[in-house]
């Protein structure tokens, strides 16, 4: 299973809604990421996880809180955002530093 | 802050001609990697170079990786309309059991049958 599984595919919520992000993987890695992607962007990296533990917060609002359960499971809780929010969310995951990172589908994510 | 300036970010081309790709940092990265997207779907790893000087080849594809690992091109050899998409470069960082992707702008790439 070579596979980064990311639920829901659409979302769209209003500024007042409390919604999360969920991403699965089972292969074994330990680090986990959730990127953001505007459109015609490129991902920006907004948190990474290693062996469950965030190491990587980049200045992120608060409105945007991860969570790792597991070592198979990432979360994204999200609440009170804002329509600049909207965006594609995308999930990834390695084995460690040096290997190849496996990206989700992503979350296409509206806020109205 | 580490930046990767990724050139041209559109280009459009006809079947069966040649194209290159360029990603140019001011930093030093332990390795690069490119990814290509296609709509609606996360990037998919296209190949890492990890030495400077590396030069790698992926069917019509080659990737260098320049002598001071600061820069890097992708080169397309007699495009292919099933070569349209977004490829994007990214400069890695390793962390403590992960690693740090900064991406390029990104390429948008169209090859007209």
């Amino acid at each position: 299973d070579t596979e980064v599984t990311q639920t829901p595919k659409h979302l769209v919520m209003g500024m007042t809604n409390k919604k999360s992000l969920k991403c699965e993987q089972h292969m074994g890695h330990r680090a986990m990421y959730w990127y953001k992607q505007k459109a015609k962007k490129p991902p920006e990296l907004m948190f990474v996880y290693s062996y469950e533990k965030l190491s990587i917060n980049e200045s992120v609002p608060s409105r945007f809180s991860p969570e790792c359960p597991n070592s198979s499971l990432l979360n994204l809780h999200l609440h009170a955002l804002q329509p600049e929010d909207s965006a594609l969310y995308l999930c990834a995951s390695s084995r460690a530093a040096y290997n190849e990172q496996f990206f989700g589908p992503g979350t296409r994510l509206t806020v109205l | 802050t580490q930046l990767l300036e990724q050139s041209p970010q559109f280009l459009s081309i006809q079947e069966g001609e040649n194209l290159t790709v360029y990603c140019n940092s001011s930093s030093v990265f332990s390795s690069l990697q490119w990814y290509r997207q296609e709509p609606g779907e996360g990037p998919v790893l296209l190949v890492t170079v990890v030495t400077g000087g590396e030069v790698k080849k992926l069917k019509r594809l080659t990737f260098q990786f320049g002598d001071a690992r600061k820069d890097s091109s992708l080169h397309i050899t007699a495009a292919q309309p099933g070569d349209t998409g977004l490829y994007l470069c990214a400069g890695v960082s390793p962390l403590q059991g992960a690693q740090k992707l900064v991406f390029g702008q990104g390429t948008r790439l169209t090859i007209n049958p």
